[in-house]
């Protein structure tokens, strides 16, 4: 069964920083990975897609990188802002078999930026 | 990719009681999916919502708590049944994008008191 775990679950940062959030799953036969924002009490805004093929992903300030052999995949934001004070979640989607459209989820990071 | 409008965004519901959550999608998909997240907890996967056939339950959801209607490639409603204060969550819908990821609705936030 696959596991997602992702560290640390808070962080608190001054404005301005670069700061980098960890994704760990424990079965590496993945179909791709895909990082989400949720506001709280909302739903989920999807930032990044990473297929298993890929290394990496840039959407802006973010950075994702994924490490399929060793299970992991960080999300980097730099210069960080405010505006980016959310919780982070990373779900694998599994690569075949029954279920493979299933998202296993992590139970995220909560980022704080602070001005 | 797919955008998703779902409603209520919240409510507070009396236990007992039953709410009916839409998710209406602006483009024709297949496969639907309902989600739940408790409170300090990931998403756990609650049904598929395929058009034309019967929902397909998780282990731990069956189908008289969370009946699930899918009358068309756009539309889809989850109900909570006879809820009870631990049905309090945030329920999402979600649809595949582009480049098979997923797209979310905006969230119903269910208070059960």
């Amino acid at each position: 069964k696959q596991e997602v775990t992702q560290i640390p679950a808070a962080l608190s940062v001054p404005e301005g920083e670069n700061l980098v959030l960890n994704c760990s799953f424990t079965d590496s036969a993945i179909y791709n990975l895909q990082w989400f924002r949720q506001d709280p009490g909302k739903g989920l805004t999807s930032l990044l897609l990473i297929q298993s093929s890929q290394r990496e992903q840039t959407s802006g300030r973010l950075n994702a990188s994924l490490d399929k052999s060793s299970g992991r995949s960080t999300l980097y934001i730099a210069a960080s802002q405010p505006g980016d004070s959310a919780t982070y979640l990373c779900a694998v989607r599994r690569s075949s078999g029954a279920g493979s459209y299933q998202l296993t989820f992590g139970k995220g990071t909560k980022l704080s930026v602070i001005p | 990719s797919a955008v998703i409008s779902q409603k209520p965004s919240r409510d507070i519901c009396q236990r007992g009681t039953s709410l009916t959550i839409q998710c209406q999608v602006d483009s024709q998909v297949t496969m639907m999916f309902w989600y739940r997240q408790q409170p300090g907890q990931s998403l756990t996967l609650i049904a598929t919502a395929n058009q034309g056939s019967e929902a397909t339950y998780e282990s731990g959801f069956v189908i008289d708590k969370f009946p699930i209607s899918r009358p068309n490639l756009t539309f889809s409603t989850l109900t909570v049944s006879n809820m009870s204060p631990e049905d309090s969550s945030i329920y999402l819908c979600s649809v595949p994008q582009g480049n098979y990821g997923y797209t979310f609705g905006s969230g119903t936030r269910l208070t059960v008191v």
